[in-house]
């Protein structure tokens, strides 16, 4: 059974850098893109990019410029960073595993619990 | 970006009611369109992926079809399980893509 784990800090203010990870249990950690994606109330949900196994990485170019994935393929985690947060920031990021061709239509079949972020002065 | 659009924003049914969801894609996507249903304070779950196939574990109640900008995601026999938000999402073109919900509630 796969699982995705998640954790970072939830309270953070403007300026500061989100530092999230998320750990994957179960199934083929090297087949798949992992994805990070978040949902907030004002842009519901927005994807923010995905890495696999390798490093390769693949941004939204809406948040390109401040967002840094990276993998640790021993420990099975992906970490996300995005830097020069703003209140517009605020939102629930999830993990998720997708990633074509393994997924055919590109689909995220598994999902984080989700780490709720609140960036406030 | 491809601009996802779904109709209704919301919709009210009661228990046993037939519902169908629609969502246009701005530019064609072929079949890389999948639908998740989410409950408050939970994850997306993915119901259906490329654009019909209905994933392990959900009842087949959930039906969808459509291809090219055109899609539709059906509930047939509406359980109280069901009534949650409803989001299409297209897998075609980067940056991925969803669109804004369709929130089925109870009338």
């Amino acid at each position: 059974q796969v699982q995705l784990q998640q954790w970072g800090a939830g309270l953070l203010k403007p300026s500061e850098t989100l530092s999230l990870t998320c750990a994957v249990y179960g199934g083929a950690f090297n087949d798949y893109f992992w994805n990070w994606i978040r949902q907030s109330k004002g842009k519901g949900l927005e994807w923010i990019g995905e890495i696999n196994f390798s490093g390769n990485t693949n941004y939204n170019p809406s948040l390109k410029s401040r967002v840094a994935m990276s993998v640790d393929t021993v420990k099975r985690q992906v970490s996300l960073r995005l830097s020069s947060l703003t209140a517009a920031d605020s939102a629930v990021y999830y993990c998720a595993r997708g990633g074509y061709p393994t997924q055919v239509a590109g689909q995220f079949d598994y999902w984080g619990q989700g780490s709720r972020v609140s960036v406030s002065s | 970006d491809i601009q996802m659009t779904q109709s209704p924003p919301s919709l009210s049914a009661s228990v046993g009611d037939t519902v169908t969801i629609a969502c246009r894609a701005s530019q064609s996507i072929g079949t890389f369109l999948n639908w998740y249903q989410q409950k408050t304070g939970k994850a997306p779950k993915l119901l259906i992926y490329g654009a019909s196939t209905l994933q392990t574990g959900v009842p087949s109640r959930f039906s969808a079809r459509g291809s090219g900008t055109d899609f539709t995601l059906t509930i047939s026999g509406l359980q109280l399980e069901d009534f949650a938000t409803y989001y299409c999402h297209q897998g075609h073109s980067s940056p991925r893509t969803f669109g804004q919900g369709t929130n089925v509630e109870v009338k």
